[in-house]
Formats: structure tokens, sequence, C-alpha cells
């Protein structure tokens, strides 16, 4: 069965300081990941995803997250967090070919000082 | 494009009643739909996958006499509570994916359900 694994439940950072969240998923097989966003009051946004290709995955509002297939990891990235990146954070695995279920980790809250 | 909506966006209703929680697509036909339940410092839990015209795959551990559900067309999907309790309040999400891009989902905005 595929599981995703968020280490970071809450994560405060001050403004201009750069970001990493960590996601690791478990499935032996080909899988495609996605990293949502869910801003205060509303809902889940899509915020980059990863099929296939270069495993350096560039989203919106200067985000980005590399696969690395050989640790199982996604990790989301941003050079210089804004206080608007205030939100939380789900990282999400699907097993490509097989159905459109996607498994969410349990969220990582970020929350950035102004 | 790719909006879908829910509604109400907040119910409050007595133990024992029922209520429907509707999913929208505005702008796309929806090849499946997908019904969360998010609760409070919480992951998404699934619970179950709808298609249109078809019976809805429940989760393990989700009861499906308790929650129904209904895709009645591409666009609509219900969730049913059933004879609600207090342990059902929670926050339910939809999902619906469109024929031109597997595997992204697009969510609505969720429902609060609160049973008093």
């Amino acid at each position: 069965a595929q599981s995703v694994s968020q280490h970071n439940h809450h994560v405060i950072l001050s403004e201009a300081a750069s970001l990493e969240l960590g996601c690791n998923y478990s499935y032996g097989g080909t899988v495609n990941l996605f990293w949502y966003v869910q801003y205060p009051g509303q809902h889940l946004q899509l915020l980059l995803k990863y099929f296939s290709g270069d495993p350096l995955v560039k989203g919106i509002k200067g985000f980005e997250a590399e696969f690395i297939k050989s640790k199982f990891s996604f990790n989301l990235r941003k050079p210089s967090v804004q206080w608007s990146d205030t939100a939380e954070y789900f990282c999400a695995v699907n097993a490509k070919n097989r159905d459109d279920k996607i498994i969410f980790g349990k969220g990582t809250r970020l929350h950035i000082l102004p | 494009g790719a909006v879908v909506s829910q509604h109400p966006s907040r119910v409050i209703c007595k133990s024992g009643t029922s209520v429907k929680i509707e999913c929208r697509s505005l702008d796309f036909q929806a090849t499946t739909m997908f019904w969360y339940r998010q609760f409070p410092k919480k992951s998404l839990m699934l619970m179950a996958t709808s298609n249109e015209g078809s019976k809805a795959t429940y989760e393990q551990g989700v009861e499906k006499d308790k929650f129904l559900i209904n895709h009645a067309s591409l666009t609509l999907s219900t969730l049913t509570v059933t004879s609600a309790h207090p342990e059902d309040s929670s926050f339910y999400i939809c999902s619906a994916t469109r024929t031109s891009s597997l595997n992204e989902q697009f969510f609505g905005p969720g429902t609060r359900l609160t049973v008093l």
C-alpha cells in the first residue's frame, strides 16, 4: 500500500528565510507526485506536480520540488519565503497507471513571521 | 477552468438527521469524483471514489450505508450522511478529475458539518 510521510508538522520561519519541507513516500512502482497548498480559509490548490521527465519541478509562486527516486523523496523548496506563504502544505502520491486515488501526507503547517 | 463547487459550505444538524452535500464540476465533465474527510490538524482521508453511473468504491473502514454517494451525472456527485452523530462532525471535501488530465484532482472548497 502507498503511504506518504511529512516529517515536519509545524514550521515557523521569518520572511526571506529559505524553506524545505520533507516528503517521503512508500511504493515500489512508478508514481505521480504532488504538492498541494491550503491557504487559511481557502480550498486545496495544486502547487506543483511530477509525472515524468525532469525531476526538478517548478510550480507556482516560486516553489519547486525535486524527485529523488533512490530516496523515495519529493521535498518542497522555496529560496525566500513571504508572509503570504503561510498555509498548510500537503504532499501526495498516486500510483501511476493503477487508479486515480491520491494518498495524502498529514500536512505541514507553515507559519511565516512578518 | 477546472472549478469545483460544494454546497452547502457549512451545515449544522441535529443528531439522527441526514445531511446531503453536493459536489459540482462547474466548467468540465468529471471522469471521477472523490470524497475526503479532513480531521482537525490531520490529513485528508479518502472516503470513496465515484464514477458516473456506477456504484462508489469505498475505502476500508468507511461505512457505505452511512455515507451514501450518488454520482448522477458527469458534473454532480452527492454525499449523504445518514443518521448523523456528533462523531460525524468534520470537514468534507470533494475533488474531481477530468478526462484531459487524469491523476490531477481539482478540489472543492469543502463543507463543514457540525452535528449537535
